[in-house]
């Protein structure tokens, strides 16, 4: 398994231009995440999905679209990058349900989150 | 309003001793306290984790404890070694809430051997 990857690992945009940041997990995880991380604030929620179709919206929404087309895609979109959007952008995903010894479990997602390797993002 | 505040910002242990990083948090619906490792140019990794049911959790040289009624809890890591530089997490969260996080803003541990 490749786990959770994104693309593009480092990207510079201009004020105003568009861009799209993918996030994959081979791991058939029902929920999905994005933060974003600056120096000093720790990692701060943006959107989520719990599933195929849904999304909902995080503690810093703003500025930002998703979309959860397929079960194992989550993107990230900016319309209209701007400074304040420089950051390192990390996406998760986890799951609530396992089978073990043959009988279905219930699984805390907080206890399985898997995160990717994040992008960096530069916005002049 | 910050919902959770770690301390320190950055610390600096020599190796074989005892790194010590502390949260706070204000809601008490919060009934889930994970701590993070963060090593440069890596996502975060779940290294420990807490419910307020128990006032301490080991696991090998990492401790959490606990403390309800004071609504903080630290991360203990003994024995550090150069190999634990990393920058360290602390979060909580509210059952139901989907697997939302809130997280602390960091503490950048660097060990000297």
């Amino acid at each position: 398994n490749a786990g959770v990857t994104q693309t593009p690992k480092f990207r510079v945009l201009k004020t105003g231009q568009s861009m799209t940041l993918l996030c994959a997990q081979d791991m058939n995880h029902e929920y999905m995440y994005w933060y974003r991380q600056d120096p000093g604030m720790g990692l701060r929620l943006i959107h989520y999905s719990v599933g195929e179709g849904t999304t909902a919206k995080g503690e810093v929404p703003d500025g930002y679209n998703v979309s959860r087309l397929k079960k194992q895609n989550f993107l990230l979109g900016l319309e209209s990058a701007a400074p304040s959007q420089t950051s390192v952008y990390f996406c998760a995903s986890s799951f609530f349900a396992g089978v073990h010894d043959g009988a279905r479990q219930t699984i805390d997602p907080r206890e399985t989150q898997y995160f990717g390797p994040g992008t960096r993002l530069l916005v002049l | 309003q910050q919902q959770v505040k770690q301390s320190p910002q950055s610390l600096i242990v020599q190796k074989g001793g005892i790194s010590i990083i502390n949260c706070a948090y204000e809601n008490t619906a919060f009934d889930y306290f994970p701590w993070y490792q963060q090593f440069p140019g890596k996502g975060p990794a779940l290294l420990i984790a807490i419910r307020p049911d128990v006032s301490e959790k080991k696991e090998g040289r990492f401790t959490i404890s606990f403390n309800k009624s004071a609504k903080q809890f630290s991360l203990h890591i003994m024995d550090s070694q150069p190999g634990d530089s990393a920058t360290y997490f602390c979060a909580a969260s509210i059952e139901g809430s989907q697997g939302n996080l809130i997280f602390g803003k960091g503490t950048k541990l660097s060990v000297k051997p």
